[in-house]
């Protein structure tokens, strides 16, 4: 089946710096979806991309679909101790009968005092 | 509001018991998923349901059990068959054939095994 391959899996930052992270496939997708997922609760959706090349905003989120299809990025600008969580891409590809969403392991980001 | 719940938050077992975790939304939605999150393993996929009373296996369906009554609730069975049910559960649903807006989750069952 397809996979993704988040990276990296572990950050740990100064509060006030940039964070980027990156999911890559050997597999197109055509939907590109990246969530956060606090301690102890569930995932929430940040952003969600549907045409290659587009870049969407989210506040001090940036997310982009790669040229490829086969990649995203998430970019967090001036880091805060609230971004502190787990991340997760998502893609979809409605092709060839898959009906559901195939998830990235996960950048656990965490932010030193 | 419009939502999925999940509970209970936290749920300890005795080994050799079965427990079953609830998951209901009121979204409106057709599909719905259960998830088990471990460290470091990212959420694999246990169960997933399209439609009322229809489920298919996930990748790591062994000793759980679904079912689908209604369009609202999708139950998770963890049985004694489980050899590591220690683990965060998470449940989430999505329209149907348009996963690609997104899956809406629960904010997850913790269970332990004591």
């Amino acid at each position: 089946g397809q996979q993704l391959n988040q990276s990296p899996q572990s950050m740990f930052i100064q509060e006030g710096e940039d964070v980027s992270m990156n999911c890559t496939s050997s597999s197109i997708f055509n939907t590109w979806l990246w969530y956060k997922q606090d301690p102890g609760e569930g995932p929430v959706l940040l952003i969600a991309l549907y045409k290659a090349g587009e870049l969407t905003s989210n506040g001090r989120l940036t997310a982009q679909f790669g040229i490829t299809r086969k990649d995203s990025f998430l970019n967090i600008s001036a880091s805060i101790p609230s971004d502190v969580g787990i991340y997760f891409c998502a893609g979809f590809y409605s092709g060839g009968g898959a009906d559901g969403l195939t998830f990235g392991k996960g950048t656990h980001l965490i932010i030193q005092p | 509001d419009g939502g999925i719940t999940q509970s209970p938050k936290y749920l300890f077992r005795k080994e050799g018991q079965n427990v079953t975790l609830s998951c209901e939304q009121n979204l409106n939605h057709d599909a719905m998923y259960w998830y088990r999150q471990d460290p470091g393993q990212g959420l694999r996929l246990i169960y997933y349901s399209q439609i009322v009373n229809d489920f298919q296996k996930g990748d790591i369906a062994e000793g759980y059990s679904v079912s689908r009554e209604k369009k609202e609730s999708f139950p998770l069975t963890v049985t004694s068959a489980q050899k590591n049910p220690t683990a965060f559960y998470l449940c989430a649903s999505s329209i149907r054939r348009q996963a690609f807006y997104g899956y809406t989750f629960g904010s997850g069952t913790r269970l332990t095994v004591v």
